[in-house]
């Protein structure tokens, strides 16, 4: 079983219709969770980071965690065409992003 | 601001060749990460730098791939020699510190024929 779980996809959304990306993780010690967003041959950018149970929201992205059940979402509202690409989950034990673990990734594809 | 550069963007060589890869990351990010992100797979780092120690090795195969960062700026990786399975994206970002965001380069595109 690999540290984080995602499922790979594709993920098919209609324009304006809301996107739910999920991951599953293993380790409960994780503090810190990560959303980033790679475009195909691109390199990957970091969207969101939550550290807390509950929601984070930032513009149409909204970022939900639940610790007791080791599980962290990306929910996407008005799924534009802009946003086809593949979101990669990263999970951390503390508030260091730079050990995360890093999900397979997810592809969006939102059609207009 | 520049972001991360990474050269070569592309590179072909024959198995058993060595291969070196460069990263300049962003002015003033003083710590510098080095992943491999294989086709349809997440990154997975192979070393983290602070400044110029390397803090994080523990997933680099080192009797094949060495890195360095000498004076805490530009670094290097290298793999010799290659091996078909090394073919991959090798991915540099860089942070102001261990617990910022990281931005990372357009990486190096390897392929071992």
């Amino acid at each position: 079983q690999k540290e984080v779980e995602q499922n790979s996809g594709p993920l098919s959304v209609p324009e304006g219709a809301i996107a739910s990306l999920n991951c599953t993780y293993s380790d409960r010690g994780s503090q810190s969770f990560f959303w980033y967003r790679q475009y195909s041959g691109k390199s990957p950018e970091l969207i969101m980071f939550i550290y807390s149970n509950g929601d984070k929201e930032d513009g149409r992205f909204t970022a939900q965690l639940n610790k007791a059940s080791q599980y962290v979402s990306l929910l996407i509202r008005d799924s534009q065409p802009s946003d086809s690409a593949t979101y990669l989950c990263a999970v951390n034990r503390g508030t260091n992003a730079g050990k995360s673990t890093f999900g397979d990734g997810t592809t969006l594809t939102v059609k207009p | 601001e520049a972001g991360v550069v990474q050269s070569p963007r592309y590179k072909i060589i024959e198995k058993k060749q060595p291969v070196a890869f460069w990263c300049n990351p962003i002015s003033g990010h003083n710590t510098l990460y080095w992943y491999l992100q294989n086709l349809g797979q997440g990154p997975e780092l192979l070393i983290r730098y602070e400044n110029e120690e390397a803090v994080d090795d523990s997933q680099l195969p080192k009797d094949r791939f060495s890195a360095e960062r000498l004076k805490g700026v530009d670094s290097t990786l290298k793999i010799q020699p290659a091996e078909l399975g090394d073919s991959a994206v090798y991915l540099c970002a860089s942070s102001r510190g261990v617990s910022e965001t990281q931005y990372f380069g357009p990486g190096t595109r390897l392929l071992v024929l």
